[in-house]
C-alpha cells in the first residue's frame, strides 16, 4: 500500500530534550516536506526537499533541522524543543514538486 | 494580510443543500490551485486541482478567477460524509512551495 509513515504519532516531552520525528514514504517520491498545523494559522511549511541531499527552508524553519540522506526518509529534528513547538506535524511527499502531495497521519507533539 | 484567506465557518447546511466556499489569494503570480479536504484530526487529502477553465468532479465544481484572485468550491447535494474542513491551497513556482489557507469548516446535518 502506498503511504507516508510518521513516527511517533503522539509524543509528550520536556523542553530541551532532543527529539526526532521520522517520515518514510514507499512511493519513490522525489519531493518531501514537513508542515506544522496550529489553530487559526493553518498548515505552514517547515522544510522541504526536492531530492536526496537537497533541502530548503519553508515558512517556519527556526528551531528545526532535517536531512535527506535517502530518497524514502526525511526525518524532522528538534535539537532543543520549546513549548512554542507544541503542534500537529505532517510529513508529505509527491512525485516531483509540491503539488498533489500525499500526507502522513500526523504527529502530535507536546513540549512541556 | 494573509497570503491565502478563507472564511473559517462553520457552514452548517442540511443534507442535499448546495454550498459554496471562496478563497482569496494575494500573490498574482500564483500558478496552480488546489482544494484539499481534512477530516477532524486527520491528514489533508487532495480533493481536486483547480483549472483556469473550471472543472467538475461529480458533485464538486471548482473555479478560478484570476482577475479577482479567488477560487471557489461548489458542493451540490451535500452528504453527511462531506462534513470536513476544506483547505484552499496555492502554488507559486518561484517559491516552490504550497501556501495553505486556514480552512473552511463544513458541517452537513441530517
Amino acid at each position: 500500500e502506498a503511504q507516508v509513515t510518521q513516527n511517533p504519532r503522539y509524543l509528550i516531552t520536556v523542553t530541551g530534550k532532543k527529539l526526532t520525528v521520522t517520515c518514510s514514504q514507499n512511493m519513490n517520491h522525489e519531493y518531501m516536506s514537513w508542515y506544522r498545523q496550529d489553530p487559526g494559522l493553518g498548515l505552514r511549511q517547515i522544510y522541504y526537499s526536492m531530492n536526496v541531499e537537497v533541502t530548503d527552508k519553508g515558512d517556519v524553519p527556526e528551531g528545526y533541522k532535517v536531512s535527506r540522506k535517502e530518497k524514502r526518509n526525511f526525518p524532522l529534528i528538534l535539537e532543543s524543543p520549546s513549548p512554542n513547538q507544541t503542534s500537529l506535524y505532517f510529513c508529505a511527499s509527491s512525485l516531483e514538486g509540491p503539488m498533489a502531495q500525499h500526507f502522513g497521519d500526523g504527529t502530535r507533539l507536546s513540549i512541556l | 494580510r494573509k497570503e491565502v484567506e478563507q472564511d473559517p465557518g462553520p457552514f452548517n447546511v442540511p443534507e442535499g443543500a448546495t454550498v459554496a466556499f471562496n478563497c482569496t489569494y494575494s500573490n498574482s503570480a500564483s500558478q496552480s490551485f488546489f482544494w484539499y479536504r481534512q477530516d477532524c484530526r486527520k491528514e489533508p487529502k487532495l480533493l481536486m486541482s483547480v483549472y483556469s477553465s473550471g472543472n467538475e468532479d461529480g458533485r464538486f465544481t471548482a473555479q478560478l478567477n484570476r482577475a479577482s484572485q479567488y477560487i471557489s468550491l461548489l458542493i451540490r447535494d451535500s452528504k453527511l460524509s462531506d462534513s470536513a474542513t476544506y483547505l484552499c491551497v496555492v502554488y507559486y513556482n518561484a517559491g516552490n512551495m504550497l501556501t495553505f489557507g486556514g480552512g473552511t469548516r463544513l458541517m452537513v446535518k441530517p
